[in-house]
C-alpha cells in the first residue's frame, strides 16, 4: 500500500542554517506530495505541494522537488529561523485522492 | 474562503464518559471528512473518514464512531472513554481542485481522559 518515511527527529539548528528534512514514498500510481506544518497546540498546516514528477513546491523560503526517479520528496530551506521551530509531516494522496498518507513527523527546534 | 472549525478545543472527561467531538466547514460543498488522533509527541493515526452524509470508513477498531449528519458536519462519540483515548483529535477536510485533493486542517481539541 501507499505509504511515506520521513527522517526522524529531533533535528535543533542554529539559526540561519540550512535545513533538509528527507521524505521518501510508496505508491502507485501518480500521487501528489505535500509538507504540512504544525506548531505546538495548533492543527496542521499546508505548507507546500506538488502534484507530478519535477514540481517544485515552495512557500515561505521552503521547497521541495518531487523526484519521482528516488521517489523523494526532501524539504529544504536555506536559512531557517526560530520561528520555523514546528513538526513537519511529510504527506500523499493516494491515486484514489480519498485517503492521505503521512509520515510520522520531524520536529525542528531553531535555536538563537 | 473555506474555514473548519472544531469544539470543544479543550475537554477534560473521566474514564467511563461519553464523548462528543463536532466538526463543521464552511465555504464548500461536498467535502471528504476526516477524524485523526494525534497521541503526545506521535504522528496521526486517521482514524475515519466520510465521502458523503452517512458514509463513514473505520481505518481502526476501537471504541470511537463516527457519524455525518449533514453535508459540512462530522462528529466523533464515544460511549464509554479509555484513558488511551487521550489525545489530540484533528478534524480534516478535502475536496478535488484542478484534478488535485488537497486536505486541511481544524484547530484541534485536546482530549484528557482522568
Amino acid at each position: 500500500g501507499d505509504s511515506v518515511t520521513q527522517m526522524e527527529g529531533p533535528v535543533t539548528l542554529s539559526e540561519e542554517a540550512f535545513l533538509t528534512i528527507n521524505c521518501t514514498y510508496t505508491a502507485t500510481g501518480y500521487p501528489s506530495l505535500f509538507w504540512y506544518v504544525q506548531y505546538p497546540g495548533e492543527g496542521l498546516q499546508l505548507l507546500l505541494k506538488a502534484t507530478k514528477a519535477d514540481d517544485k513546491g515552495s512557500n515561505k523560503g521552503f521547497e521541495a522537488t518531487y523526484r519521482k526517479e528516488t521517489t523523494s520528496f526532501h524539504l529544504e530551506k536555506g536559512s531557517v529561523q526560530v520561528s520555523d521551530s514546528a513538526v513537519y509531516f511529510c504527506a500523499l494522496s493516494g491515486w484514489t485522492g480519498n485517503q492521505f498518507y503521512f509520515g510520522t513527523g520531524t520536529s525542528l527546534t531553531v535555536i538563537p | 474562503s473555506q474555514t473548519i472549525h472544531q469544539w470543544p478545543a479543550t475537554l477534560v472527561q473521566p474514564v467511563g464518559s461519553p464523548l462528543s467531538l463536532e466538526c463543521t466547514v464552511e465555504g464548500t460543498s461536498n467535502p471528504n471528512l476526516y477524524w485523526y488522533r494525534q497521541a503526545a509527541g506521535r504522528g496521526l493515526q486517521l482514524l475515519f473518514y466520510s465521502v458523503g452524509i452517512g458514509q463513514i470508513s473505520s481505518e481502526v477498531p476501537q471504541n470511537l464512531s463516527a457519524s455525518r449528519p449533514q453535508d459540512r458536519q462530522f462528529i466523533l462519540s464515544s460511549k464509554k472513554l479509555l484513558l488511551s483515548d487521550s489525545g489530540f483529535y484533528l478534524c480534516a477536510w478535502s475536496v478535488r481542485s484542478a484534478g488535485v485533493r488537497e486536505q486541511f486542517f481544524g484547530p484541534g481539541t485536546r482530549l484528557t481522559v482522568l
